[in-house]
């Protein structure tokens, strides 16, 4: 079975750009969710999708959106970068319903904001 | 405000010897300890995990010890090997349905020959 895939996998941006960042979970699993990990803040939760809603979201600002797809794909979207945005972007991808909680990361993409 | 608390840092074991990671949390709320394992350039992978009705479990050379009264779960790594070396992340997840993780600050875990 294939395991979560994200692209690109390496992001340089200039701040002030906007970037659409790409997740495709794992077959069958309904939940996505983002996670920003940074040297400074570790890992921090973005927010979750289930059934093409957001069902969680963390501390982040209104510049952090995301979307899935009927697919159950998901793209995080973060818009008027600044240079505190440089970090790498996780999405895991998670069954819910009968095996709660298991997630499953990508390997991330590394976005720099120069 | 840090909800989950985890130490040390960093670690150094020799290979063959135990390696012990400590994590505390403060939401009682919280019902799912899983742990990730993450080596350089990839993203965590699910270690192992835990519910607070289990007091401990065991899968392979890795151990969860639970005590739920003091809120406090560790990682135990038997027989460590330079493959281990990566770094360690705690988590917990509040609530069914909910698949919010919060996690650990992380520890760097070293296998010395």
């Amino acid at each position: 079975k294939a395991g979560v895939t994200q692209t690109p996998r390496y992001l340089i941006k200039t701040r002030g750009q906007q970037v659409t960042l790409s997740c495709s979970p794992i077959s069958g699993h309904r939940s996505v969710s983002w996670y920003q990990q940074t040297p400074g803040q570790g890992l921090q939760f973005l927010f979750e999708y289930f059934s093409e809603t957001q069902r969680n979201k963390g501390n982040f600002p209104g510049r952090f959106s995301g979307r899935q797809f009927s697919n159950s794909r998901s793209e995080m979207n973060v818009s008027t970068l600044e240079l505190g945005d440089s970090a790498l972007y996780l999405c895991a991808s998670s069954l819910t319903g009968t095996v709660p909680h298991e997630q499953y990361f990508g390997p991330g993409t590394r976005l720099t904001v120069t | 405000q840090q909800q989950v608390k985890q130490s040390p840092q960093s670690l150094i074991v020799q290979k063959g010897g135990i390696s012990i990671i400590n994590c505390a949390y403060e939401n009682t709320a919280f019902d799912y300890f899983p742990w990730y394992q993450q080596f350089p350039g990839k993203g965590p992978a699910l270690l192992i995990a835990i519910r607070p009705d289990v007091s401990e479990k065991k899968e392979g050379r890795f151990t969860i010890s639970f005590n739920k009264s003091a809120k406090q779960f560790s990682l135990h790594i038997m027989d460590s090997q330079p493959g281990d070396s990566a770094t360690y992340f705690c988590a917990a997840i509040a609530n069914f349905g909910n698949e919010k993780l919060t996690f650990g600050t992380g520890t760097r875990l070293t296998i010395i020959p």
